[in-house]
């Protein structure tokens, strides 16, 4: 099995560029989410995704869209990126999420650069 | 909202040395989970805690969970340099709908 697999690895953008974060899963996990990490900060949940369909906000939303058409994929796009958006993107799923005790699963991250 | 805080943010112990990071939630969980992220790499999944109270151990790390289930600590006996890396604790918010995660407590070991 592959796991969760993310692409790309490194990304530069230039400041109000657009571009998307791909994610996607074999596991058959309904939770899917997305986590900024940045240093001192730990990581924070910008979307998650429950099942297929169903999408919600996290604690920092504000500037990424998130879809989810299908249960293997969660694709993160970022509408016009900021220099704040500079960080490294995980993408984890689990079988549950928050109502059960299933344990997340990563990916290996994107590192992304806004200048 | 819901606030899962980490400390200490930052611990640096000679090899040999005990370790410990602590872990409160601002509101009850129903459960915990702590995750190593080496560095340059992605989280990895430790363990779970559940119940009020539990203690479980994996070789030389305890993981305890309170009676409140508002915290939770991790001990590393005797620390190793295949110990570095970031620590996080995890919990559901009250909603159960979501994970949040502690700020993390970096360790890292004279050898």
């Amino acid at each position: 099995n592959a796991g969760v697999t993310q692409t790309p690895k490194f990304q530069v953008l230039k400041t109000g560029q657009s571009m998307t974060l791909q994610c996607a899963q074999d596991m058959n996990h309904e939770y899917m989410s997305w986590y900024r990490q940045d240093p001192g900060m730990g990581l924070r949940l910008i979307h998650y995704s429950v099942g297929a369909g169903i999408t919600d906000q996290g604690e920092v939303p504000n500037g990424y869209n998130v879809s989810r058409s299908t249960t293997e994929d969660f694709p993160l796009r970022l509408l016009s990126a900021a220099p704040s958006q500079t960080s490294v993107y995980f993408c984890a799923s689990s079988y549950t999420g928050g109502r059960g005790n299933s344990p997340l699963h990563f990916g290996n991250g994107t590192r992304l650069t806004v200048t | 909202g819901q606030q899962v805080m980490q400390i200490p943010q930052y611990q640096h112990v000679q090899e040999g040395e005990d370790f410990t990071t602590y872990c409160n939630s601002s509101t009850t969980l129903s459960n915990i989970q702590w995750y190593k992220q080496r560095p340059g790499g992605h989280p990895v999944f430790l363990i779970q805690l559940v119940k009020s109270g539990e203690v479980k151990k994996q070789k030389r790390l305890t993981f305890q969970f309170g009676e409140a289930k508002k915290n939770s600590s991790l001990h590393i006996t005797a620390t190793q340099t295949t110990d570095v890396g970031t620590y996080f604790c995890a919990g559901p918010t009250s909603s159960a709908s979501k994970i949040i995660f502690g700020s993390g407590t970096r360790l890292s070991i004279r050898p």
